[in-house]
């Protein structure tokens, strides 16, 4: 069975250093989304793209975040500047429109701000 | 934007019993997806409903459109089936509970 993969799977940085997370979808899906859950909290919409561009974002999505799409095949979120506050489980995930939109997830990557 | 509530949000039960877990939403959907966080982090997808029942193994998911709520069934649980439960609303981007962390203690 296809699935999403992410790297690394645990990232533990300094603050005001750059991260860039890695993921890489399943080959034929068209919409991905980078999802955050903050320790204890309730997982977050970041941001949606589509057609190698952001199709939507949240107002967490500020202009710390980027995302791309470098080589067809992997989805990279990037956080120029850590705070503390970007601990968090990033999660990325695609739907599936032939079944009706179901949700994959990727592992996920547990970042540390220290 | 839609507002997701998960009740209860701990639950603990004996192996064997038949478990509930609800969720209401504010805002007309045209998709519910129940998905199960495992205490590592990862998260699955188990039900995505836009209307009636849908069942799997001892899992069934059933979502009223009308009353913006849907509920989730563990029948004869067992332990394995601890985990946190969460309900999400959304086609694409999704809009997630807080989840509800069962407990299934032999």
């Amino acid at each position: 069975e296809p699935e999403v993969t992410q790297t690394p799977s645990h990232q533990v940085t300094q603050m005001g250093q750059e991260v860039i997370l890695r993921c890489v979808p399943i080959s034929n899906h068209l919409y991905f989304y980078w999802y955050r859950q903050i320790l204890g909290q309730k997982v977050e919409f970041l941001v949606s793209f589509y057609n190698n561009e952001i199709s939507e974002k949240s107002e967490i999505f500020d202009d710390q975040f980027s995302v791309e799409r470098p080589d067809g095949s992997n989805f990279t979120l990037k956080i120029r500047s850590t705070k503390l506050e970007d601990s968090a489980m990033y999660f990325c995930a695609s739907p599936d429109y032939r079944t009706y939109n179901e949700q994959f997830f990727g592992p996920g990557t547990r970042l540390t701000v220290l | 934007k839609n507002e997701v509530e998960q009740s209860p949000q701990n639950l603990t039960a004996q192996e064997g019993e038949f478990i509930t877990i609800n969720c209401s939403y504010s805002v007309g959907i045209s998709a519910l997806h129940w998905l199960q966080q495992h205490p590592g982090g990862g998260i699955v997808s188990l039900f995505m409903l836009s209307s009636g029942k849908k069942k799997h193994g001892r899992l069934i998911a059933t979502i009223n459109i009308q009353e913006k709520h849907s509920s989730l069934h563990i029948t004869a649980s067992h332990p394995r089936d601890s985990a946190v439960y969460i309900c999400a609303v959304g086609s694409y981007q999704l809009t997630f509970g807080k989840g509800t962390k069962l407990s299934v203690i032999p």
